[in-house]
């Protein structure tokens, strides 16, 4: 079975720095990758998502991310954060592109100081 | 508005008893799942189908049932016999293409505490 790995479960930044979150999966076959967003109060959200073709890849709201097959990682990043980006970010694999839903990671709270 | 629908949005459940959350979409979509969100757990898979007369186990399924009558419909059944029922339910779905392409589309959920 897969499983899905986030690095760090509370980020504080001030506004205008730089973003990287860790996301790591461990299967081995073909996997397609996720990153959700939930704003307080707010539903899941989709970021951005890879199934192939070229590993960065762009999402809403100036994120994007970058799967690297080797290391089995698909890190999310942003330039530059905003305020409005605090909130909790989930990455999720969905192994052998099937219909038996996705494996979520813990998540990462994320908050932004102005 | 096409999406998916759950309610109540908040419930209370007393000691042994069995409770309901509903879950219905107006996507079309086959596929529908459950999910529990704990703090610092992230989203765990409890039920999902992904056609109507069938359903299979997630990674967390001991203590819940479900039932797909419906296309439209994916009940949840929180039994006594799960001791620690006390999370936010997610409900979603997903379409034609999901296994090439498509995304879940997520309800706004359902805040179970026990009394």
């Amino acid at each position: 079975a897969q499983s899905v790995s986030q690095h760090n479960h509370h980020v504080i930044l001030s506004e205008a720095a730089s973003l990287e979150l860790g996301c790591n999966y461990s299967y081995g076959g073909t996997v397609n990758l996720f990153w959700y967003v939930q704003y307080p109060g707010q539903h899941l959200q989709l970021l951005l998502k890879y199934f192939s073709g070229d590993p960065l890849v762009k999402g809403i709201k100036g994120f994007e991310a970058e799967f690297i097959k080797s290391k089995f990682s698909f890190n999310l990043r942003k330039p530059s954060v905003q305020w409005s980006d605090t909130a909790e970010y989930f990455c999720a694999v969905n192994a052998g592109g099937g219909a038996d839903g996705l494996t979520f990671g813990k998540g990462t709270h994320l908050i932004i100081q102005p | 508005d096409g999406g998916i629908t759950q309610s109540p949005k908040y419930l209370f459940r007393k000691e042994g008893q069995n409770v309901t959350l509903s879950c219905e979409q107006n996507l079309n979509h086959d596929a529908m799942y459950w999910y529990r969100q704990d703090p610092g757990q992230g989203l765990r898979l409890i039920y999902y189908s992904q056609i109507v007369n069938d359903f299979q186990k997630g990674d967390i399924a001991e203590g819940y049932s479900v039932s797909r009558e419906k296309k439209e419909s994916f009940p949840l059944t929180v039994t006594s016999a799960q001791k620690n029922p006390t999370a936010f339910y997610l409900c979603a779905s997903m379409g034609q293409g999901y296994a090439t392409n498509e995304k879940l589309f997520f309800g706004s959920g359902t805040q179970l505490s026990v009394l």
